[in-house]
This record gives C-alpha cells, structure tokens and sequence, in this order.
C-alpha cells in the first residue's frame, strides 16, 4: 500500500516567493495534519483536517500561511511570501480519525524548504 | 496544556549495549495516547507503538520493549542489544483525546558505535 505522498521532497525559492506544498494521504484516511520541523522549534501541528474541514489551525504561523483541502485524497499548503524564517521540514501525515479514539498518524517523507 | 519532555538530548553507545530512552509526559485529561517514533538519517518519521491511557501493560516487540508507568507520567523506550541501524533520533509523542494532533518531545539522538 501506498504510504502518505508529499511533493516536492525538495524546494528552494527567493524570499517574496509563493511556496506550494502538495500530500496525498493513505486512500481511507479522513484525518491529515500538516506539522513543520525546525531546529528551534522541533516538531510542531500547524493546521489538520477531518473529513476535509479545517478542524485546527492555530499553529499556522501567520496570514501568509494557508491550507486546503479540496478533496479527501489532496492538500496544500501554501506560503505566500515566502521568508528565510519558513525554512523547515513540513511533514504532512494521515490517519483513520474516528471520535472515539486516537488512531496512528502515519508521515509522509517531508518536504525541505530551504528560502533563500 | 499538554507537555512531552525528552530530558536526555543526545546518547552515544557501543553495539551491542542496551540502552533506554526516557519520556515524560504531562497532561491534566485521564483519556491520551502516547507514541514513540524513528526519525533515521535520512529523515522520514517511523511510528514505532501506540499505547492507550488505559492500557498499562509492557511491551515487548523483538529487541524492543517499552515500559508505560501512569504513577510517573513515564513512557520510557528500551532498545536490547542496539545495532548501528538503530542510529536515528526518537520522538515521543502525546495525544489528548480522540483525532487530535500530536505534541511531540524535542527527540533524543542515539549514536550507535560498531
């Protein structure tokens, strides 16, 4: 089976630059998150999802900062603009979210963002 | 607010060593989940286990075990007889309720020397 893809693995922009980051979740998945990985900061949610909707997104940075989910086999995130401070591994992972407990949220190889 | 703290940063051994890697966890909700995952070299993030508030039972999966104490909000990993293979960095990881995000601990780098 296919684990959680993300695209690119690798993004070098300019600062003032958009910034789109692409993850396609385990097929049966509902829930997916997307986190950042810095050194400073370590690994840390930014925003996720159930059945597509935004549940919680207090850890997206600031307003250059969004995330869609169209539909359940697709998410970006995007940065816009982009500035030398976003430089991270976003890490994008999915699980079977059901209300009753906690299921395992499996990661997506990430992507390194380096802004220049 | 929910809290993991991974105090050991890095940790250097000798093949073949056992050797435990220590969490802790805080959190004021009596239903959570904890996780352990394996970040190696080459970056990707690898679950390990899950273990359920409820669930207090030890685990033992090949040269891995895991030791899950409430009454010290521990959930401490132990690698038997490491391998170099096993060089990576470990995340333990807290969840509170049902589908949420997870808090992870600032990871523990472990060297394992041939």
């Amino acid at each position: 089976d296919a684990g959680v893809i993300q695209s690119p693995r690798h993004e070098v922009t300019e600062m003032g630059q958009e910034v789109t980051l692409r993850c396609k979740p385990i097929s049966g998945h509902n829930s997916l998150f997307w986190y950042r990985q810095t050194m400073m900061r370590g690994l840390e949610l930014l925003i996720y999802f159930n059945n597509n909707v935004p549940i919680d997104d207090s850890g997206m940075p600031e307003d250059r900062f969004s995330a869609k989910m169209p539909n359940a086999s697709f998410s970006t995130l995007k940065i816009q603009p982009s500035e030398p401070r976003d430089s991270a591994v976003y890490f994008c992972a999915s699980s079977w979210g059901e209300r009753r407990y906690q299921e395992t949220q499996y990661f997506g190889p990430g992507t390194r963002l380096l802004v220049l | 607010a929910q809290k993991v703290t991974q105090a050991q940063t890095e940790i250097s051994v000798v093949e073949k060593e056992d050797v435990t890697l220590d969490c802790v966890y805080e959190t004021r909700d009596t239903t959570y989940y904890l996780f352990w995952y394996k970040q190696p070299p080459s970056g990707e993030l690898v679950f390990l286990i899950r273990r359920n508030s409820f669930d207090e039972q030890n685990e033992i999966s090949g040269r891995y075990s895991w030791n899950f104490q409430k009454s010290t909000s521990s959930f401490n990993f132990t690698i038997t007889a490491s391998q170099v293979v096993d060089s990576a960095v470990y995340f333990c990881a807290l969840s509170v309720g049902a589908n949420s995000k997870l808090t992870f601990g600032k990871g523990i780098t472990l060297s394992v020397r041939p």
